[in-house]
């Protein structure tokens, strides 16, 4: 099956910095891409849909200058959180799609930012 | 507003038993897809089962299957012979057509199997 990597899988930063997450597909080329935010005990919240070489789309309530979002090539996303804090430390997640068939979507790991 | 509902926000069920995740979802779209995910400690999400608006029997994989009840616009979760492993949290997402392919994620439901 289609695999996703992300890395890292666990990250701590200091308030203020910014952390680099990337998404990979490893087997496939990802058309479009998605970056998911989830607390602990709670849901799958979708932040943003990236496709690849255009601007993301942000979900409502989502900063777009605090997450930035680059699709570049086919096969990488990257998620920037900017001047980080406390309440940004979440599980990260993404997913991929490559188009056919529309339901198939691959999820990466999770990334675990912690931000002190 | 929310568009899956997952009423159930934990369950214990001794194993080898079968236990229902309910999940019931709200759109006007008439092409739809319903998915189930497993999530263990370990955060990944697992698929376990897709269910389309047009399919005409209910989805099967292994020991899971798809209670869908167009009507009620309900999409069950049935885990049959329960598993030790089967102990995580369990999410309902749908995705519409129009929305790139993009999921809704229900709240989760938390299973526990006990020995």
């Amino acid at each position: 099956g289609a695999v996703v990597s992300q890395h890292p899988s666990r990250v701590i930063c200091k308030s203020g910095t910014s952390v680099k997450i990337e998404c990979r597909s490893l087997d496939f080329q990802a058309t479009t891409m998605f970056w998911y935010r989830q607390f602990p005990k709670q849901s799958l919240m979708l932040m943003a849909t990236s496709n690849e070489g255009s601007k993301a789309t942000y979900e409502q309530g989502v900063e777009k200058d605090k997450f930035l979002i680059n699709h570049a090539s086919l096969t990488l996303s990257t998620l920037t959180v900017t001047s980080a804090h406390p309440e940004d430390s979440s599980f990260y997640i993404c997913s991929a799609r490559d188009g056919q068939p529309i339901y198939e979507q691959y999820f990466g790991p999770g990334t675990r930012l912690t931000v002190t | 507003a929310q568009k899956i509902t997952q009423t159930q926000p934990g369950m214990f069920v001794q194993e080898k038993e079968a236990v229902t995740l309910d999940c019931t979802y709200d759109t006007s779209d008439p092409s739809y897809g319903l998915f189930w995910y497993k999530q263990p400690s370990s955060g990944e999400m697992i698929f376990l089962i897709y269910q389309g608006s047009y399919d005409q029997q209910n989805a099967t994989e292994g020991r899971y299957s798809l209670n869908f009840q167009k009507a009620r616009k309900s999409a069950n979760l049935v885990i049959s012979a329960s598993q030790l492993g089967d102990s995580a949290m369990y999410f309902c997402a749908m995705r519409e057509t129009d929305s790139w392919g993009k999921f809704q994620f229900g709240a989760g439901t938390q299973v526990v199997v006990t020995p």
